[in-house]
């Protein structure tokens, strides 16, 4: 059963930049992984996504400029994936997810999520 | 990009009752990729539906979805435990884009 752990809070201020972590366990990284984010009250908004085996992410043209993401998997123990974004605004402010494609299907429905991790952007 | 408009916006209903919730998009969603989600107070979201009409693991029967082309539904036999938020989601082209969600609200 694979589970998705999210690295925690982030405060930064804005024109910073903040790097958010998502640490796959029980099964090999051969699937797709997306980060989703949430603005507080309001709805889900797709990020960007990779496929980690092949590395080439895709980005929404929204953050195209501000975001990368990444996967590291260097070793078993650490199938990480990580989306960073930069030059941070207020409106940034947000529960972002990171979420795992169904493996084997087409790309962009995501049937596993993480606990989500809250970045503020506050002065 | 594909807009999808979600109706109602609040559903005030009691359990037992049968939910049905709307998803319209800006255009043709391509091979009926939409999912339907739902996501709790304080809670990731939950993936329920895919490819319009397909049950996700371990999701009981009572939620079914339905739908082609700019047109889906998702109409759920309501329990106590349904009552949250619903977004639905295509897939069909990038970017991946989102409805604005359906609150269920206990009557």
């Amino acid at each position: 059963q694979v589970q998705l752990v999210q690295s925690g809070a982030e405060v930064k201020k804005p024109g910073s930049s903040v790097k958010v972590s998502c640490k796959a366990s029980g099964d090999t990284f051969t699937y797709a992984i997306s980060w989703v984010r949430q603005a507080p009250g309001q709805g889900l908004e797709w990020v960007g996504g990779i496929i980690p085996v092949f590395g080439a992410p895709t980005y929404a043209q929204k953050f195209q400029d501000r975001v990368t993401i990444g996967a590291d998997e260097s070793d078993e123990s650490t199938r990480t994936a990580y989306m960073e974004l930069s030059s941070l605004r207020f409106d940034d402010t947000a529960i972002y997810y990171c979420a795992r494609e169904i493996p084997g299907y087409a790309r962009g429905a995501f049937d596993v999520w993480g606990q989500g991790t809250t970045v503020t952007v506050s002065s | 990009e594909i807009v999808l408009t979600q109706s109602p916006g609040t559903l005030s209903l009691s359990p037992g009752e049968r939910a049905t919730l709307s998803c319209r998009a800006s255009q043709t969603i391509r091979n009926s990729y939409l999912a339907w989600y739902q996501q709790r107070p304080g809670q990731s979201p939950r993936l329920l539906i895919y490819g319009a009409s397909n049950r996700a693991t371990g999701i009981p029967d009572r939620f079914s979805g339905s739908g082609s082309g700019t047109d889906f539904t998702l109409t759920i036999r309501l329990e106590p435990e349904d009552f949250a938020v619903y977004y639905c989601q295509q897939y069909g082209s990038s970017p991946f884009t989102f409805g604005p969600g359906t609150r269920v609200d206990i009557k």
